[in-house]
């Protein structure tokens, strides 16, 4: 049982591109999440997915875009990465928005 | 102020020791609280959900306390293992986010 995975687990950007992180749960989950951790910071909510056709923003949705692709996928884009989006990434599912939340194991991402 | 508040630490203790974090939030309104722990460069994982009357798990025993609005984490006999951050998380009851990460107390407990 993989639980939730997401890909890739580290990426180097120059500022500018443009990358899609992808994440993907097998447990069924109706609500998914796209945190960014930074030191200090704790977690910060950047995009959810309350159930699969949705998406409303978190605390800092600048700079990103969301798709649920189905109930298993959520995918993160970056259109235009900046030095300020540098940073671990995670995502998360639960089975409702109220219930704890799983994570994966990480995207550290930085931009040049 | 935060909605969720934690000492950073680091807490340092000898193996066997007991350490006990606590974990202050300002909705009065909130309902659920659990507790997580973060390993360095790692996921943070579930320990534990609090209940309103404590709930133990092993070494791991959480408590609430509305009146002060605190929750905390007791763990009895360290181990090296339980070195990591602890991440106190509360539920918020409306808007968006319905919960809320703390930034942690990081825990080092040495030989």
């Amino acid at each position: 049982n993989a639980g939730v995975t997401q890909t890739p687990k580290f990426q180097v950007l120059k500022t500018g591109q443009s990358m899609t992180l992808q994440c993907a749960q097998d447990m069924n989950h109706n609500s998914m999440y796209w945190y960014r951790q930074d030191p200090g910071m704790g977690l910060r909510l950047i995009y959810y997915s309350a159930s699969e056709g949705t998406t409303d923003k978190g605390e800092v949705p600048n700079g990103y875009n969301v798709s649920r692709l189905n109930k298993r996928e959520f995918s993160l884009r970056l259109e235009s990465a900046a030095p300020s989006q540098t940073s671990v990434y995670f995502c998360a599912s639960s089975e409702a928005r109220d219930q704890p939340q799983h994570f994966g194991d990480g995207t550290r991402l930085s931009i040049l | 102020r935060k909605e969720v508040e934690q000492d950073p630490g680091p807490f340092n203790v000898p193996e066997g020791a007991t350490v006990a974090f606590n974990c202050t939030y300002s909705n009065s309104a909130s309902q659920s609280f659990f507790w997580y722990r973060q390993d360095c460069r790692k996921e943070p994982k579930l320990l534990m959900s609090v209940y309103s009357s404590g709930n133990e798990d092993g070494r791991f025993t959480a408590q609430l306390n509305r009146a002060s609005q605190y929750i905390s984490l007791l763990i009895r006999d360290s181990k090296l293992s339980d070195s990591a951050t602890y991440l106190c998380v509360v539920r918020r009851n409306t808007g968006f986010q319905k919960l809320v990460f703390g930034t942690g107390t990081r825990l080092l407990v040495s030989p």
